[in-house]
């Protein structure tokens, strides 16, 4: 069954620091969607992309946020300079069209800000 | 806005039927899914109701009415392993003609021998 990938599974970074955190999505999806899940807190939606443009972006979702597909696989998540309340778990998902009920989730990174 | 709202908790016992609410409130309804969690992982697909009335999928089905914005999630023959988060989830139309799933907070189901 075709999955969702994202690396790393964990990263800890400095307060301040930029971090990258990468998902491929599958391969014949259109829809991409980045949400984090702060523990113990439900999942939040944070952007959606359609088409190589931020189709929705949540309040979350500031200037130290930005989203990018550099090539036809890759899906990034760049956060500028992370503040501790940045630390939660960071899911990617995908689908096929905007009726397509199986929205694909990654198995996530925890990013973790020191 | 969206309120979706489900109870935090839920206990029962192995070989039992539970059934998980969910209310909402949301504007462009295109949907209503809910996800397993299990702790650390990731949300997976379970079921999916956008017309109403039940969908039943072997031991999980659920219930959707539009005109009472409710939902239900119904687990029959609980095993040790259905012990997880179970994540109520409404897809909705923006004016943009975007979609988004907006999730509700998730039960929290512990299922004891």
């Amino acid at each position: 069954e075709p999955e969702v990938t994202q690396t790393p599974s964990h990263q800890v970074t400095q307060m301040g620091q930029e971090v990258i955190l990468r998902c491929v999505p599958i391969s014949n999806h259109l829809y991409f969607y980045w949400y984090r899940q702060i523990l113990g807190q439900k999942v939040e939606f944070l952007v959606s992309f359609y088409n190589n443009e931020i189709s929705e972006k949540s309040e979350i979702f500031d200037d130290q946020f930005s989203v990018e597909r550099p090539d036809g696989s890759n899906f990034t998540l760049k956060i500028r300079s992370t503040k501790l309340e940045d630390s939660a778990m960071y899911f990617c998902a995908s689908s096929g069209t905007q009726d397509n009920y199986g929205y694909t989730f990654g198995s996530g990174t925890r990013l973790t800000v020191v | 806005g969206q309120n979706i709202d489900q109870p935090t908790e839920m206990t029962a016992t192995e070989g039992a039927i539970v059934q998980i609410n969910c209310t909402y409130q949301t504007s462009g309804f295109n949907g209503l899914f809910w996800y397993q969690q299990h702790a650390g992982e990731a949300p997976t697909f379970l079921s999916y109701n956008v017309l109403d009335g039940l969908e039943e999928k072997g031991r999980f089905s659920s219930f959707l009415s539009r005109s009472k914005g409710y939902s239900y999630l119904l687990l029959k023959e609980l095993q040790m392993k259905d012990s997880a988060s179970y994540l109520c989830a409404v897809r909705s139309f923006r004016d943009t003609g975007f979609q988004k799933l907006v999730f509700g907070t998730g039960t929290r189901l512990l299922v004891s021998p």
